[in-house]
């Protein structure tokens, strides 16, 4: 079957950096997403990985291997308003989209 | 970004009725819409595939004849709840991609909380 796995819950201090983990086992590969969903609201889209390596967007990187199954997600300088569920999804062969539970990252001061 | 608009953002009803969901894409055509739902401290779960003009794809285990989807138009697709139940209760989610992104990357609505009494 197809997995996603990813922390439940993470706990980090504002200014710090943070890595959350995603190892993935899915019917082929089309890509990686990172999304950020707070509480009671829609995710919205933060990376995008289809390719070997890192990619940089301001404080936040994402990294993937394909040979691995696993990426992670970055966030360095962080601040309080990055408290919130970080959801790592694939796309599989049929270009649909699965996705992990979401990483709860509570942020404290 | 591309925009997804939602309709109601936030609805109580009693067990027994019905209710519909709007999801609008306010400046692409979605030919493709996905309905999603998430309860608390879950994943998204994807329910189905919105196809304008055509019957919708529903995933394994999501009761076609409770969850009824129309995508009549370019720009909307509803999802209505038949006969709600409380295990309904859930946060309803709707996406697109206008497929003109760099990514591919969906756009989600901002979501509707539905709680049946």
């Amino acid at each position: 079957g197809q997995n996603i796995d990813q922390p439940t819950e993470m706990t980090a201090t504002e200014g710090a950096i943070v890595q959350i983990n995603c190892t993935y086992q899915t019917s082929g590969f089309n890509g990686l997403f990172w999304y950020q969903q707070h509480a009671g609201e829609a995710p919205t889209f933060l990376s995008y990985n289809v390719l070997d390596g890192l990619e940089e967007k301001g404080r936040f990187s994402s990294f993937l291997s394909r040979s691995k199954g696993y990426s992670y997600l970055l966030l360095k300088e962080l601040q309080m308003k990055d408290s919130a569920s970080y959801l790592c999804a694939v796309m599989d062969s049929n270009y649909q989209l699965i996705w992990g539970a979401g990483t709860k990252l509570i942020i404290k001061p | 970004g591309a925009v997804v608009s939602q309709h109601p953002s936030r609805v109580i009803c009693k067990s027994g009725t019905s209710v519909k969901i709007e999801c609008r894409s306010l400046d692409f055509q979605a030919t493709t819409m996905f309905w999603y739902r998430q309860f608390p401290k879950q994943s998204l779960m994807l329910m189905a595939t919105s196809n304008e003009g055509s019957k919708a794809t529903y995933e394994q285990g999501v009761e076609k004849d409770k969850f009824l989807i129309n995508h009549a138009s370019l720009t909307l697709s509803t999802l209505t709840v038949t006969s709600a139940h409380p295990e309904d209760s859930s946060f309803y989610i709707c996406s697109s991609s206008p497929g003109t992104s760099d990514y591919n990357e969906q756009f989600f609505g901002p979501g509707t909380r539905l709680t049946v009494l």
